[in-house]
Order: structure tokens, then sequence, then C-alpha cells
């Protein structure tokens, strides 16, 4: 199946930093990316639809100038989360949809923030 | 709205016993259907899917068939290992929603040996 990388898949930060993750479509061309942040023991929730060429479309209740999204290329959306706190600590989870199989998307391993 | 349904966990279980984790949903028109499952540390992996009605997916010795008449999408295996032990999330993608996933709460499966 297609394969989804994200980088670094750990990351720990202090309090004011920024920090990228990097979401990658490693054997297709996404037009349509999608980033979720996972609370301990929780579902994943939706943050944003990323697509390429375009501004991202934020869920509800999500800071678009907190949490800055860039989609520059068919293979590669990065979340920016800036300004982090410790609440903002969490695991983020990004996928891809292949535009040949709308139905379906390939999700990334994650990347495990924490904010000192 | 498009939801998802799944049964409260966790879920204990010996090994080699008989796994059951109900999922019922909600959606308007005619969704996909996924089960993921999440290993702890890690992202989600799909596990099997079914498109449409009476579609059965299998993949490792769990299967789930596709009920339309139940709006139900139960996710079963014959005989569980303690490698299976992860969270598993029920899922359906639909035209309506432009085909963004609708996950159910996720369900904790613990096997002992």
């Amino acid at each position: 199946g297609a394969v989804v990388s994200q980088h670094p898949s750990r990351v720990i930060c202090k309090s004011g930093t920024s920090v990228k993750i990097e979401c990658r479509s490693l054997d297709f061309q996404a037009t349509t990316m999608f980033w979720y942040r996972q609370f301990p023991k929780k579902s994943l929730m939706l943050m944003a639809t990323s697509n390429e060429g375009s501004k991202a479309t934020y869920e509800q209740g999500v800071e678009k100038d907190k949490f800055l999204i860039n989609h520059a290329s068919l293979t590669l959306s990065t979340l920016t989360v800036t300004s982090a706190h410790p609440e903002d600590s969490s695991f983020y989870i990004c996928s891809a949809r292949d535009p040949n199989n709308e139905v379906e998307q390939y999700f990334g391993p994650g990347t495990r923030l924490t904010v000192t | 709205g498009d939801s998802v349904t799944q049964m409260e966990g966790p879920v204990t279980l010996s090994e080699e016993a008989f796994l059951t984790i109900n999922c019922t949903y909600t959606a308007t028109g005619y969704p996909s259907l996924f089960w993921y499952v999440q290993y702890p540390g890690e992202g989600l992996q799909l596990l099997l899917k079914a498109t449409k009605a009476d579609d059965k997916g299998s993949n490792k010795g769990f299967e789930a068939t596709y009920r339309k008449e139940t709006t139900s999408f139960h996710l079963e295996k014959g005989s569980v290992q303690v490698s299976d032990s992860a969270v598993y999330f029920c899922a359906l993608s639909a035209s309506g929603g432009s085909y963004i996933p609708t996950f159910g709460r996720g369900t904790s499966l613990i096997v002992h040996p």
C-alpha cells in the first residue's frame, strides 16, 4: 500500500519556541493531506485539511495562526506549531489522499510533541 | 452528520479467545467502512475495509462484514494473540463528507498470555 512518512517521530521543545513537523507521501502524489491531533486514550481530532498550492482549511476551534500548515508540493505538507506551550503537547498524525482513490487515506506514523 | 459508535473498552481477553468489537454507524449515502489499528506509540494502520453492502473485509485473521440493514461493521477474530493488543478504530468515509474519515472513539484490546 501507499506509504506516508512523518518527521520527526519525537520532538521535545521549550515553551515559546516553534516546531515544524513534516509529512511526506513517498510513492504517490497527494493533492490533499490532513492533520490530526490525538490526545491520550482518545480518538483522532481533525485539525485541518491541506490542499497543495492553496490555503489550508481549518476545523472549528483550531487556531490557524498557531498551527501553520503549508502544502508546497504534491508530496510534502508541513505543520508548524508556533510559540508552543505545554498544552500543545500531543501526538500529531498526518494522512494523505491518493487522488486516484479518494475513498481511502494513508496515515503517517505520527509525531510525539512534548513542550517543556 | 455522519457518526461512528464503537463499544467502550478496554476489552481484555486471554490468548486464543474469540474477539468481537462492535461498530455501528450513521451516514447519508453509501459510505465505505474501515477498521484501523494503532499499536502503542505508533500511527494508524489500515486493518481492513469494505466499500459496499455485504462486502467482507479481512486481514491477519480479522474480519468484518458491511451490514447495511443493521448499519454495522463489527470486527471479529477467531483466536487472538498477545501481539493483537492495540487500539482499534472503526471509521467511515463518504462522499457527503468529502471522503474525510469519521472515526469512532477507539476500543483498546488487551490480550493476556
